[in-house]
């Protein structure tokens, strides 16, 4: 099974900063990794896919990167709404989420 | 519009069993993958079941041989039974789609859109 790590687990900044989510997976998944926003009660949402693909109506601010084993994911000029948990996703062998990152406002 | 609702969730004790619904409207279960992914309370997000167009199912080891996904394509609905259900099995359970798949111009698959949830609750 393909395991995927998140780093860190936790975040803490303010409006207006550059932030960045790394995932490392277990072995090489090419480019087949997807990105999610989740709020609190709320289902998942899809940001990119296919490691650096924005979804249709995702803001720009939100970008991906990444192949092999290590992607990354940045949002710049952090929104109030941005503040959320991000999860990483592989889709190389059937389906593993990371751990999810928390990213809260400093 | 896209639109996935679950239901069938609620307090089961261990050992029992229970069949979730997810209803599509918008499009068509039987052409796309279709997916249950849960989050046990407070904690990440964890892959459970897929079925694909072709009918074949995929489980997580966690839960094989006892959860088993299926689809209705007169009712456009896909179900997850659950059966010899334990403690560590509560969690909102997500019905979501695949897009994606390996004729894509990515070959990548992702979950999109995702249901509201239902809320799965194993206790005596």
């Amino acid at each position: 099974d393909i395991q995927m790590t998140q780093s860190p687990s936790s975040l803490s900044a303010s409006v207006g900063d550059r932030v960045t989510i790394t995932c490392r997976a277990s072995q090489s998944i090419s480019s087949y990794l997807s990105w999610y926003q989740q709020k609190p009660g709320k289902a998942p949402k899809v940001l990119i896919y296919a490691a650096s693909t924005l979804q249709s109506g995702v803001p720009a601010r939100f970008s991906g990167s990444g192949s092999g084993t290590d992607f990354t994911l940045t949002i710049n000029s952090l929104q109030p709404e941005d503040f959320a948990t991000y999860y990483c996703q592989q889709s190389y062998s059937l389906y593993t989420f990371g751990q999810g990152t928390k990213l809260e406002i400093k | 519009e896209v639109h996935l609702v679950e239901s069938g969730g609620g307090l089961i004790q261990p050992g029992g069993s229970l069949r979730l619904s997810c209803a599509a409207s918008g499009f068509t279960v039987s052409t796309n993958y279709m997916s249950w992914v849960r989050q046990a309370p407070g904690k990440g997000l964890e892959w459970v079941s897929v079925i694909y167009t072709g009918g074949s199912t995929y489980y997580a080891d966690s839960v094989k041989g006892r959860l088993t996904i299926s689809r209705d394509s007169s009712k456009n609905t896909v179900y997850l039974q659950m059966n010899s259900l334990r403690v560590e099995d509560t969690a909102v359970y997500y019905c979501a789609r695949i897009l994606g798949g390996p004729l894509s111009a990515t070959g990548a698959d992702w979950f999109d859109p995702w249901g509201q949830g239902t809320l799965v609750t194993v206790s005596s």
